[in-house]
């Protein structure tokens, strides 16, 4: 099973103020098709996770361009140029390389 | 609005059995994949299994494997996770998901299993 560890486990930031996750993984995260499977998720309170980031980079439809993701291989990075108010909550990193999809411990952010 | 909905969840005591059961609204579940996921109380996210579009292919995490059994019935646009031999581990919310290629656009609000007796 690929394990993800994601780190901070728990930042406060300003808003206003930029913040980053970094996310690693046991194995690599490039399929056999060349893709690189790795997502970000958003939970807040009380509500299920709602996806930012699929294929490490490509921002699902509506999430604003201050997500971005970066990274390859193993090593990854979920970066708010300017956090609101609206980006508490926890944020999962997540491979669907293989079975089983696993995710991050979480990463709470607090503003 | 493109939406799915969890049902089923309830108490139950350890090596009991219980289904859940996943419908959708705005789409046609039964022409996708999806995918079942739990979260412990206070805890992180789990996936626990897949289903592929025709049922024919699943697949489960090890900790419920040979317990629980993902189907789906695509004339009544349902999925379904039974759970037999139930442990006081299960206890979670557990969340439907819809896979879109290689991940999952739309997430349910999410059903409440409590195992204990």
């Amino acid at each position: 099973e690929i394990v993800m560890t994601q780190t901070p486990l728990s930042v406060s930031v300003t808003p206003g103020q930029p913040a980053s996750i970094s996310c690693k993984s046991t194995q690599s995260l490039v399929h056999s098709d060349g893709k690189t499977y790795l997502c970000w998720y958003l939970q807040k309170p009380g509500q299920p996770p709602q996806l930012l980031i699929h294929e490490v980079s490509n921002r699902f439809s509506g999430v604003p361009d201050r997500f971005s993701g970066s990274g390859s291989g193993t090593d990854f990075t979920l970066k708010i140029s300017r956090v609101e108010a609206d980006d508490f909550g926890v944020y999962y990193c997540m491979q669907s390389k293989e079975h089983p999809w696993t995710f991050g411990q979480g990463t709470k952010v607090e503003v | 609005e493109v939406q799915v909905l969890e049902s089923g969840g309830d108490l139950v005591q350890p090596g009991g059995s219980l289904r859940l059961s996943c419908s959708a609204s705005g789409f046609t579940l039964s022409i996708y994949a999806m995918n079942w996921v739990r979260q412990a109380p206070g805890k992180g996210l789990e996936w626990v299994s897949y289903i592929s579009v025709s049922g024919g292919s699943t697949d489960y995490a090890d900790s419920v494997k040979g317990r629980f059994i993902v189907s789906r019935d695509n004339f009544r646009n349902t999925l379904y996770l039974q759970m037999n031999s139930l442990r006081a581990e299960d206890t979670a919310v557990y969340f439907c998901a819809r896979k879109v290629y290689y991940y999952m656009d739309v997430w349910g609000k999410g059903t409440t299993v409590t195992v204990s007796s």
